[in-house]
């Protein structure tokens, strides 16, 4: 199975930040890199797929990067609804595996 | 627009079977691959499996050998069979389509369905 770490595993931050969230792939992934956002209780939305294209209705303050084994989820200006667990996931090779996760919270 | 429902009993006892049903309305089922995904409390995504409307399968390999995926596309449902399950098993199940358009993803959840394994 391909492991995916994030670093780091919780951050706090003020609303206007510019937030970066890291995912290493434990082997190479090409762009098969996608991000998603879940808040309390709820499931998770998709944000990024391919590391770097914005899924329909995704504010542009979110951009992905990388390739590889190296990627990046920005937020360019923290709005208050951005406080959630982010997890980065794998399509690349069967099983689909997930990051644990990146819980941004306020400062 | 398309939506995902989950159904079956909140509560399963330990080394019974969970059986878990994902409706799929607003669309057809007669394409994409359909998934299940579970979180344990407080923790992170697990992928379980898959299965496309033609019947035809993918399992996470921890599981294989408990979990069965089938599909009823006159009911536009899928299902998830999970037995022999444990305290490990509690989790939050999703189902979730699968989409492969400029790259692979799942871009569309259903609320999630909190099963407990007690007895």
């Amino acid at each position: 199975d391909i492991q995916m770490t994030q670093s780091p595993s919780s951050l706090s931050a003020s609303v206007r930040d510019r937030v970066t969230i890291t995912c290493r792939a434990s082997q190479s992934i090409s762009s098969y890199l996608n991000w998603y956002q879940q808040k309390p209780g709820k499931a998770p939305k998709l944000l990024i797929y391919a590391a770097s294209s914005l899924h329909i209705g995704v504010p542009s303050r979110f951009s992905g990067s990388g390739s590889g084994t190296d990627f990046t989820l920005t937020i360019s200006s923290l709005q208050p609804e951005d406080f959630a667990t982010y997890y980065c996931q794998q399509s690349y090779n069967n099983p689909w595996t997930f990051g644990q996760g990146t819980k941004v919270e306020i400062k | 627009q398309v939506q995902l429902q989950e159904s079956g009993p909140g509560l399963v006892k330990p080394s019974e079977t969970l059986s878990l049903t994902c409706t799929v309305s607003g669309g057809s089922i007669s394409s994409h691959y359909w998934n299940w995904i579970r979180q344990p409390p407080g923790k992170g995504l697990e992928w379980i499996g898959d299965i496309y409307y033609s019947g035809s399968t993918n399992y996470n390999p921890s599981l294989t050998g408990r979990v069965t995926i089938s599909v009823d596309t006159s009911k536009n449902q899928f299902s998830l069979k999970l037995s022999s399950v444990t305290a490990a098993d509690t989790a939050i199940y999703y189902c979730a389509k699968w989409a492969q358009q400029l790259g692979y993803y799942f871009d569309l959840w259903g609320r999630g369905t909190l099963v407990t394994v007690s007895s």
